[in-house]
């Protein structure tokens, strides 16, 4: 299994309250991606980084941030909570070309925005 | 843009039982294609793929085709058990190479 964690795994949080989320890879991988998970709608991209301070949004980034300070750990922050962002959030990483095209996903953080 | 297209679940069978799940898309260029499965409680694994046209993904019993001419990649099992109960996502890897676009994601309840 690829070394990916996500912390923390759980979380219920107040609307309006700040919220951040932590991906941690022990693999070494360029790309790393935040997804949330909702009924009907698949995986949907929030935001990926292409290397440490390099980020890009995806489709669904607003009310988003994401950090990249080291190759291993990408943060996503929700500013403002709303209930729209209950979900669970879902990191990814791959390595494009050097360790095959594939993404590996962590366990998953179930967020609950009350 | 580039979109993926899978039938909705639930898809409820027997144990031996033939699945089919079927899975279209649409993308500029060539992409690559995948399926993952998602077992209860935890993340996506990546099941399958294929990388070109007319390829077959074959993984733990379940296969996958390329088919560019119809646009689909429909996965196939030829005798399921309730271990492979999970919800199934079709997924395009675009020409850009960074970013994957998946489906809605299929439930598959398999019964003994």
């Amino acid at each position: 299994d690829a070394g990916i964690t996500q912390s923390p795994r759980h979380k219920v949080t107040e609307t309006g309250t700040p919220v951040t989320l932590r991906c941690h890879q022990t693999e070494n991988h360029r790309y790393m991606y935040w997804y949330r998970q909702d009924p009907g709608h698949g995986l949907r991209l929030i935001h990926y980084s292409y290397g440490v301070k390099d980020t890009d949004k995806g489709e669904v980034s607003d009310g988003y941030s994401v950090s990249r300070s080291k190759t291993e750990d990408f943060l996503l922050t929700l500013e403002s909570a709303t209930s729209s962002q209950t979900s669970v959030y879902f990191c990814a990483i791959s390595e494009p070309g050097l360790a095959g095209i594939e993404q590996y996903f962590g366990p998953g953080t179930r967020l609950t925005v009350t | 843009g580039d979109s993926v297209t899978q039938m909705e679940g639930p898809v409820t069978l027997s144990e031996e039982a033939f699945l089919t799940i079927n899975c279209t898309y649409t993308a500029t260029g060539y992409p690559s294609l995948f399926w993952y499965v998602q077992y209860p409680g935890e993340g996506l694994q990546l099941l399958l793929k294929a990388t070109k046209a007319d390829d077959k993904g074959s993984n733990k019993g379940f296969e996958a085709t390329y088919r560019k001419e119809t646009t689909s990649f429909h996965l196939e099992k030829g005798s399921v058990q309730v271990s492979d109960s999970a919800v199934y996502f079709c997924a395009l890897l675009g020409a850009a190479g960074n970013k994957l676009t998946f489906g809605g994601g299929t439930r598959v309840l398999v019964k003994p």
